[in-house]
């Protein structure tokens, strides 16, 4: 079965500093990735998804991905983080297909703080 | 508001009492699915429907569990004499399938449910 390893479970930054937030999953065939992310109230919401081609994402609020095939990652980066950004954020893998299972297995998220 | 809707956000239940949650996908969505979430966890699948069929439910999903989507639209779960440990958060989340096995899923706000 699939898994999604999120290593940094808090992150706590000031405002304007760069985030790079780790996921790494373990399935050998094809998958999509996804970031989600759960602001303070707020349900889970799509920030960028990976499906095939460029292996660079871009998503909202200026967040970026890169799919590492190699390493089985899916890292999540920002080059200057907002008081805003604050908030949880969960890594997910499809591994989707045709006639079914295309649950989302996620990792256990990373709590992210941005000081002022 | 065309997202995702749950109802209700919160529970609160006596242990070894019965409770049922609904969810309200996106009008055009095809597939739906159940999620739960404890505290300082990703959310884990439970089952998912296209259209009324349910195809696929996770050992996670006991007998006490069952679900339903009879109309291809909304869907209930139901907990029958629910537990402590079936305290959580129940999220429901929608996709359309494009025909290719590659789907984004949208999430509503969850329910809350707490046993005492």
């Amino acid at each position: 079965a699939q898994s999604v390893s999120q290593h940094n479970h808090h992150v706590i930054l000031s405002e304007a500093a760069s985030l790079e937030l780790g996921c790494n999953y373990s399935y050998g065939g094809t998958v999509n990735l996804f970031w989600y992310v759960q602001y303070p109230g707020q349900h889970l919401q799509l920030l960028l998804k990976y499906f095939s081609g460029d292996p660079l994402v871009k998503g909202i609020k200026g967040f970026e991905a890169e799919f590492i095939k190699s390493k089985f990652s899916f890292n999540l980066r920002k080059p200057s983080v907002q008081w805003s950004d604050t908030a949880e954020y969960f890594c997910a893998v499809n591994t989707g297909g045709t006639g079914g299972g295309n649950k989302l297995t996620f990792g256990t998220g990373t709590q992210l703080k941005v000081e002022l | 508001d065309t997202g995702v809707s749950q109802d209700p956000r919160h529970k609160i239940t006596k242990r070894g009492q019965n409770v049922t949650f609904r969810c309200d996908p996106i009008s055009e969505h095809n597939r739906l699915y159940w999620y739960r979430q404890t505290l300082g966890q990703g959310p884990e699948f439970l089952t998912y429907f296209q259209n009324e069929a349910q195809l696929e439910k996770s050992r996670l999903l006991s007998d006490r569990f069952s679900a339903e989507r009879p109309k291809g639209s909304f869907s209930t779960l139901e907990i029958q004499r629910t537990e402590q440990g079936d305290s959580a958060m129940y999220l429901c989340a929608s996709s359309i399938d494009s025909g290719s096995g590659w789907e984004t899923q949208y999430f509503g706000p969850g329910t809350r449910l707490l046993v005492l």
